[in-house]
């Protein structure tokens, strides 16, 4: 069974156009998160809701917005994609309620703008 | 300002040559110190979270450790499946989010 899942897994466009990613997790667990990892492989957080409610907002362009329709799942929208935005985007999740908990990550999306 | 440096950024090591990979953080109120396994073309992997300085945990030829100031991750006896890149994060009291290094990109030939 897949813990972390991300849609799709490969994603081609065009500068200018708008499009989704889409992240769900079987983990039961009540915090998820969206990073960026960019072509030197450096990963960094971007976004995090727990419980559908927003916690971390990191400075990221307002063209990204995070949307979690339940605490199972997290998707990004990016608006008028941008050459700099083509990056792997992974998503993550994690249980609440205790110190130390570690993240579990999804296989992420390999975003290409061309 | 980096908050978590690993160092080195790549590391050769024929099978069966032990090494240890370093990574040091600057962060105040440690919340843990993490870290993870990554494959090409996949999401890191978790292995360990280390909580307070003096803290070591193991798993099969892989050993962390923690001081005040930095974490190693020693791998003894290294197999070709060890290659991967190792990410080590931390988290800072007060906050959820996980601050990662650049990682360490390890070959293990064989």
């Amino acid at each position: 069974d897949t813990a972390v899942s991300q849609t799709p897994k490969y994603l081609v466009t065009q500068m200018g156009n708008d499009k989704s990613i889409k992240c769900e997790q079987n983990l039961g667990h009540d915090t998820m998160y969206w990073y960026k990892q960019d072509s030197k492989k450096f990963l960094k957080i971007m976004f995090s809701y727990n419980n559908k409610e927003l916690i971390i907002n990191e400075t990221v362009p307002n063209r990204f917005s995070p949307k979690s329709p339940d605490k199972a799942h997290l998707n990004l929208h990016i608006n008028s994609l941008e050459l700099g935005d083509s990056a792997v985007y992974f998503c993550a999740s994690s249980p609440t309620g205790g110190d130390y908990n570690e993240q579990f990550f999804g296989p992420g999306t390999r975003l290409t703008v061309l | 300002e980096d908050q978590v440096t690993q160092s080195p950024e790549a590391l050769r090591l024929q099978e069966g040559e032990s090494s240890s990979l370093n990574c040091s953080y600057t962060v105040s109120g440690l919340r843990g110190l993490f870290w993870y396994r990554q494959d090409p073309g996949k999401g890191p992997e978790f292995l360990f979270t280390l909580y307070s300085a003096g803290e070591e945990k193991e798993k099969e030829r892989l050993k962390a450790t923690l001081t005040k100031k930095e974490s190693f991750l020693h791998i003894t006896a290294p197999k070709p499946e060890d290659s991967a890149t190792y990410l080590c994060a931390v988290r800072q009291g007060g906050s959820e989010k996980l601050v990662f290094g650049k990682g360490t990109k390890l070959t293990v030939n064989p």
